[in-house]
């Protein structure tokens, strides 16, 4: 089955620019995940949808960052005005549904890199 | 709440070597626990996880892990290490029943070098 996809590959952008990524989940999988890898550090989870809602952004900086999930398939995050801290890998993942004993598939991640 | 620990941030192991990464988790809730590995412009791949029922669980590519709730630990080992094995391993947990969410929690990662 195709896996996770995600684009673009990599990013360069300059502080105070916005920019977007997509993800696109596995087919038939409700549950999608945002996470953010910073160099050094596990990923840690931004936001999490179940079909077009949004089950968890906690932890998501909502003053510059969101995420939508229209039709409750493809999925993009944004971040608008990018700072420099916000240099990371964003993964998506994607499960057939939140239950905890679900497994998560890992697109590969958006490199993003803020000057 | 829950959280994970990853004693070393680099491990080396020689070819052949047993490869022994360690996990310390907290959770105040029966966990459920993982170890995923990421490869250099790759995902994380599942590699085993612990739920209920058998404390020794085996994995991919040989991989094992051993679930000790005294020592709240789940340490990955592999009794010989391959190249091919070179890669970094997340430790993570999440909560293991019904209502305490699904949250997945990582720890901050081993990075494994294998050398000849």
């Amino acid at each position: 089955e195709a896996g996770v996809a995600q684009s673009p590959r990599y990013k360069i952008i300059e502080k105070r620019q916005s920019v977007a990524f997509w993800c696109n989940p596995i087919s038939g999988h409700a549950t999608l995940y945002w996470y953010q890898q910073i160099l050094g550090q596990g990923p840690k989870l931004l936001i999490q949808f179940q079909n077009n809602g949004v089950v968890d952004d906690s932890q998501l900086p909502k003053d510059r960052f969101s995420a939508e999930r229209l039709k409750g398939v493809d999925s993009t995050l944004k971040i608008q005005p990018a700072k420099l801290e916000d240099s990371a890998v964003y993964l998506c993942a994607s499960s057939l549904s939140p239950g905890t004993n679900e497994k998560l598939f890992f697109g590969s991640g958006t490199q993003l890199s803020v000057l | 709440a829950q959280s994970v620990t990853q004693l070393g941030s680099h491990v080396s192991v020689s070819e052949g070597a047993l490869v022994l990464l360690r996990c310390n988790y907290s959770s105040s809730v029966p966990p459920y626990l993982f170890w995923y590995v990421q490869y250099p412009n790759q995902g994380l791949q599942l590699l085993l996880k612990y739920t209920t029922g058998a404390t020794l669980v085996k994995g991919i590519n040989g991989f094992e892990a051993e679930f000790k709730k005294s020592e709240t630990s789940f340490h990955l080992t592999k009794p010989s290490a391959h190249m091919s094995d070179a890669a970094e391993y997340f430790c993570a947990v999440r909560p293991g029943r019904a209502g305490g969410g699904n949250k997945l929690t990582f720890g901050t990662g081993t990075q494994l070098k294998v050398e000849l």
